[in-house]
């Protein structure tokens, strides 16, 4: 079965600090990555993905993150975070089109990104 | 061009009720998924509907049922609540097989 595992579930880290989010997940056929960020009491808002092609995406707002197709990982990074970054950070596969999966995301637990002045 | 949107944006029951939420797809989305979030946890997989017909469904009791109308909107039912419903219900809907998904606001459901 598929699952997403997302290794820390709090990060804290002080203004202008890179941090690193740590994902991994299990799967024996070709997924679709994605990263959501919540901020509290809203919806998930998409902020990268990774479909095909370039192993390395990148958001509008500073973060990046690498598919490693080897190590099952797609951790995401930024070189240094902002106050306004403080939220809730998903990890999340989507199957595609196979076995009829498609549409059907598989989150991880979260990760709460903590920016301390 | 309006995202999802869901209602309502909370809602308080009692135990061994029934509630209806609603979701509005993005304009151009036919396919829509429902998730529930618990209290720190990442959102699970309730069921998916397209061409108003349920596509798939994730280990979710029969309690939760669904439904999708002709112009993609939808609704989650539950019936017979209990205590452990209580969560933040999302709505996200795509474009067919859905590789990228766009999420409503979400819908706060307590349950006393």
């Amino acid at each position: 079965a598929q699952s997403v595992t997302q290794l820390d579930s709090q990060v804290p880290v002080f203004e202008e600090a890179p941090v690193e989010l740590r994902c991994n997940y299990s799967s024996s056929v070709s997924v679709y990555l994605f990263w959501y960020v919540q901020y509290p009491n809203q919806g998930l808002q998409l902020l990268l993905k990774y479909l095909s092609g370039s192993t390395l995406v990148e958001s509008i707002n500073g973060f990046e993150a690498e598919f490693n197709k080897s190590q099952t990982s797609f951790h995401l990074r930024k070189p240094s975070v902002h106050i306004s970054d403080t939220a809730e950070y998903f990890c999340a596969v989507n199957l595609g089109g196979q076995d009829n999966q498609g549409g059907k995301l598989i989150f991880g637990q979260g990760t709460e990104l903590s920016v301390k002045p | 061009d309006a995202g999802v949107t869901q209602s309502p944006t909370h809602l308080i029951k009692t135990r061994g009720q029934q509630v209806t939420l609603r979701c509005s797809p993005k304009s151009g989305h036919d396919t829509v998924s429902w998730y529930q979030q618990a209290l720190g946890q990442g959102p699970q997989f309730i069921f998916q509907y397209y061409e108003e017909e349920e596509r798939q469904r994730g280990n979710f009791p029969d309690r939760f049922s669904g439904h999708q109308f002709p112009n993609y909107s939808s609704e989650l039912n539950v019936n017979a609540l209990l205590l452990g419903d209580s969560a933040l219900y999302l709505c996200a809907s795509s474009w067919r097989d859905g590789a990228e998904a766009f999420f409503g606001q979400g819908t706060r459901l307590t349950v006393v």
